[in-house]
């Protein structure tokens, strides 16, 4: 069962515009939200994130969207670049008191910037 | 900071064989992940060491597949003998403090024929 669900899977976006990504959870343990950003052959980098007590984190261009009545979370990029051309991940830390801990992700959204 | 290491980069094995990927976490970091992406699909978590202790090795898909953190430094994941349906990248990562941000090495990319 897929904790964290994101989409679209695929984005094509042209210089200059908006690009969003979106991201729904079950879980309402959850506390902290990150996005990764991934570029071919690199690992996932941590871009932002955002913890439920807020409903908007905003850091240059990137802002997250948090809506906890909904159990949603996006990522908005303004004035997209081709280099945020890249694959984005949402997820969401899942820790007990025995101190495990890791992230659950979504499946990826591939973001192509149109020049 | 050096980053998360990891080797091979690519791996392409017949099916039946053993193959050993490594990563060298970021220099202090106690706690060191294993993650899997399946060409598609989500990232999904393997296990966690904390130093040389798994602390959770709940997303390990089944006994073919051991890792080890001797030391509590440099981890392996083992795969033996490897399946078709074990092909993906390999993701390890490392932080500091268990619920912190991760770090993340480039990963492995493993292919079996």
């Amino acid at each position: 069962q897929q904790q964290v669900k994101q989409s679209p899977q695929s984005l094509i976006v042209q210089k200059g515009g908006i690009s969003i990504i979106n991201c729904a959870y079950e879980n309402t343990a959850f506390d902290y939200f990150p996005w990764y950003q991934q570029f071919p052959g690199k690992g996932p980098a941590l871009l932002i994130a955002i913890r439920p007590d807020v409903s908007e984190k905003k850091e240059g261009r990137f802002t997250i969207s948090f809506n906890k009545s909904a159990k949603q979370f996006s990522l908005h990029i303004m004035d997209s670049q081709p280099g945020d051309s890249a694959t984005y991940f949402c997820a969401a830390p899942w820790r007990d008191q025995t101190g495990a801990n890791n992230l659950f992700f979504g499946t990826g959204t591939r973001l192509t910037v149109i020049p | 900071e050096a980053g998360v290491t990891q080797f091979p980069s690519h791996s392409v094995i017949e099916k039946g064989q053993t193959v050993t990927l490594r990563c060298d976490p970021i220099s202090g970091h106690d706690n060191l992940y294993w993650y899997r992406r399946v060409m598609g699909k989500e990232i999904k978590f393997l296990l966690h060491f904390v130093k040389e202790s798994k602390q959770d090795e709940s997303g390990m898909p089944n006994n073919r597949f051991l890792a080890e953190r001797t030391g509590g430094t440099y981890s392996t994941l083992k795969v033996q003998p490897a399946e078709l349906e074990d092909s993906g990248v390999y993701f390890c990562a490392s932080s500091q403090f268990r619920g912190g941000d991760y770090t993340f090495g480039s990963g492995t990319r493993l292919t079996v024929v």
